[in-house]
């Protein structure tokens, strides 16, 4: 089945500093990587994902990159602020099987400064 | 539109005691998912259905935990009988079909004493 390891664990940003998230899969068939946001207490939500057919996708502050043939992906968030702070999670989807169960990372708890 | 309703949101019980917990999709969402969270870990599917039909159960422990959907809609997941170890939080989620966004609900926090 498919492995994803996210990194790093934890990252403590000032406001206003870039916040990189990477991850890696194992299964070379998974084509979709979303990345959610989850705030302490409340549900995962949506906050970008990416398909294999694209290596790059943005959307105001964040970003995400995929390498397939590395097997890795990234979240960039950029200027952070505050409200930023939040555990991330990747997760790889793939169709093997016909099942495009999402497999999810540890997790990684953003901690921005002010 | 409301989003993917959960309910309780927090149930404490005794171990060796049953539990149920509910879940409403998106209306229109076919793929509903059950998962389950530790503390400091990401989701972890413990069965999905498509419409009616479970999928995916393998992860199920099948021995305590049931699930039904029985129209299609709303899905219940039991836990009879509850160990110490099934304290977590369970989130439903719900996708338009299998391989689109997923959304999730606010989950269900389990403490077994």
């Amino acid at each position: 089945g498919e492995n994803v390891e996210q990194h790093p664990s934890t990252l403590s940003v000032q406001e206003g500093d870039s916040a990189v998230i990477k991850c890696t899969y194992s299964d070379s068939a998974s084509n979709y990587f979303p990345w959610y946001k989850q705030e302490l207490g409340k549900r995962p939500q949506l906050i970008i994902d990416i398909r294999s057919n694209v290596g790059e996708k943005k959307d105001q502050r964040i970003a995400v990159t995929l390498n397939k043939t590395a097997k890795h992906f990234s979240l960039h968030i950029t200027e952070t602020q505050p409200e930023d702070s939040a555990v991330y999670f990747c997760a790889a989807s793939s169709p093997s099987g016909g099942s495009y169960i999402p497999t999810f990372g540890r997790g990684t708890s953003l901690i921005v400064h002010p | 539109e409301a989003g993917v309703v959960q309910s309780p949101r927090y149930k404490i019980i005794e171990k060796k005691q049953p539990v149920a917990f509910w879940c409403n999709p998106i209306s229109g969402h076919n793929t509903l998912y059950w998962y389950l969270q530790n503390l400091g870990q990401g989701p972890e599917l413990l069965i999905r259905y498509e419409n009616e039909e479970a999928v995916d159960d393998s992860q199920l422990p099948k021995d305590r935990f049931s699930a039904e959907r029985l129209k299609g809609v709303d899905s219940t997941l039991k836990i009879q009988p509850a160990e110490l170890g099934d304290s977590a939080v369970y989130l439903c989620a719900s996708s338009l079909n299998k391989g689109s966004e997923q959304f999730f609900g606010p989950g269900t926090r389990l403490t077994v004493l």
